[in-house]
């Protein structure tokens, strides 16, 4: 089942704003991942934060991790329109062998 | 650098037909994954394997069948495809072994099941 659960489910900003989306997730997790997914093509991995982390930064990325509320966000700051893309969180599975993804945010940046 | 390859990238098929969807990765990793996706419902596991010559089910297994040929080639194969079966797949692979790695993923298969 899906552990993560991204919100909001569409977002539209101005180029130069800030785009800040969340997760939620069910269950304890070792660590957390951000994926981007540009129209018609595969996933590509954005940043990986690990439960003892609280915030890491990658460029104009920014992730965070409550894992007392069991929920993450990725700011992207001074967006461009190159960031439009769906946005998803990836949390590991029961299983231990798989990542679960969440459905999704669709992020559209306007020039 | 490929990285994960993906082949066809779009296929029709007919209720009752059968394909096998293939994927090989280059980066010399140890898991590979099949996901499908559909809209509103975010990607779904169908199968992964751990390791060469291991496979499990994931999420949404049934009507599938996968084959890891050898540690570069991990296929999806439907026997008899159904319209739920429409939908875009996605193959990834991981350094890996557990959950814990990034994955890497291909360009994915556009199936419509008529």
């Amino acid at each position: 089942s899906q552990q993560g659960e991204e919100d909001p489910q569409a977002l539209s900003i101005q180029e130069g704003e800030n785009a800040t989306m969340n997760c939620s997730y069910k269950t304890s997790i070792n660590n957390l991942q951000w994926y981007r997914q540009n129209s018609g093509r595969g996933l590509v991995h954005l940043i990986l934060i690990r439960s003892n982390e609280r915030e890491k930064h990658s460029g104009r990325l920014r992730v965070t991790l409550d894992t007392s509320k069991k929920s993450s966000s990725l700011l992207i700051t001074a967006s461009r329109a190159a960031d439009t893309a769906s946005y998803f969180c990836a949390t590991d599975s029961n299983s231990g062998y798989a990542l679960n993804f969440g459905k999704g945010t669709s992020l559209l940046v306007t020039p | 650098n490929a990285g994960v390859t993906q082949t066809p990238k779009f296929q029709v098929l007919k209720t009752g037909q059968s394909m096998t969807l293939q994927c090989a990765q280059d980066m010399n990793h140890n898991s590979m994954y099949w996901y499908r996706q559909d809209p509103g419902m975010g990607l779904r596991l169908i199968y992964y394997s751990a390791s060469e010559g291991t496979t499990d089910k994931g999420e949404v297994p049934n009507g599938y069948n996968v084959s890891r040929l050898n540690k570069r080639e991990f296929s999806l194969r439907l026997e008899s495809a159904a319209p739920s079966q429409t939908s875009v797949y996605f193959c990834a692979s991981s350094e890996a072994t557990g959950a814990g790695g990034k994955l890497f993923f291909g360009s994915g298969t556009q199936l419509s099941v008529l």
